[in-house]
């Protein structure tokens, strides 16, 4: 598997509250992504990077930000947490364009 | 933005049969199409993929077809065992400019009935 991993892999929060998901990975790759998976949607793109500082929106970026401040760190912050955002997180990286995107294990949030 | 469609959302078929999995896209600017499997409680890991100039790829038991023109792609899988249960996603990605952007279907569970 490639070098990726995902912190917490759990997480039971409040809502209104901040929450701070990390993903960290040992490839180098210049691009990263965070996904959010939920029944009938598939996989939807959060936000993505394209290399230090460099960010942009996905399709539902609503509620989230994130930043890269080392090529091997992602970080997604939910500033105050919703219901509507209890999902399954994924991080994600590519090396390239149009390669083969390498997952990781997933974050399980809960927001009560 | 690009719009993924994917069909069927569930599949169940007998062990050796073939399964068949059709997504279709929106954007004529894709050019990439990957495919992923996903197990239960697992990460999502590629299992096929094919770029925009070629028309079929095959790995073993597991085939893809692209119709550029129709803009549709599909997956087939045959002789299917029980541990090919789990969830596959298609994806249409356009690479341009220093990024990639991926638009998933919303996943299809294949259930191999033994």
């Amino acid at each position: 598997d490639a070098g990726i991993t995902q912190s917490p892999r759990h997480k039971v929060t409040e809502t209104g509250t901040p929450v701070t998901l990390r993903c960290h990975q040992t490839e180098n790759h210049r691009y990263m992504y965070w996904y959010r998976q939920d029944p009938g949607h598939g996989l939807r793109l959060i936000h993505y990077s394209y290399g230090v500082k460099d960010t942009d929106k996905g399709e539902v970026s609503d509620g989230y930000s994130v930043s890269r401040s080392k090529t091997e760190d992602f970080l997604l912050t939910l500033e105050s947490a919703t219901s509507s955002q209890t999902s399954v997180y994924f991080c994600a990286i590519t090396g390239h364009e149009n390669t083969e995107a390498f997952f990781g294990q997933g974050t399980r949030l809960t927001v009560v | 933005g690009e719009n993924v469609e994917q069909h069927p959302s569930t599949l169940s078929v007998q062990e050796g049969d073939s399964a068949v999995i059709k997504c279709t896209y929106s954007d004529s600017a894709s050019n990439y199409f990957p495919w992923y499997k996903q197990e239960l409680g697992k990460r999502p890991q590629l299992i096929i993929d094919i770029r925009s100039n070629v028309g079929e790829k095959k790995d073993q038991r597991i085939a893809v077809t692209l119709n550029k023109t129709a803009k549709h792609f599909s997956l087939h899988i045959t002789e299917t065992q029980p541990e090919d249960s789990a969830v596959y996603f298609c994806a249409a990605s356009v690479g341009s400019g220093g990024y990639q952007k991926v638009t998933f279907g919303i996943g299809t569970k294949l259930q191999v009935i033994p």
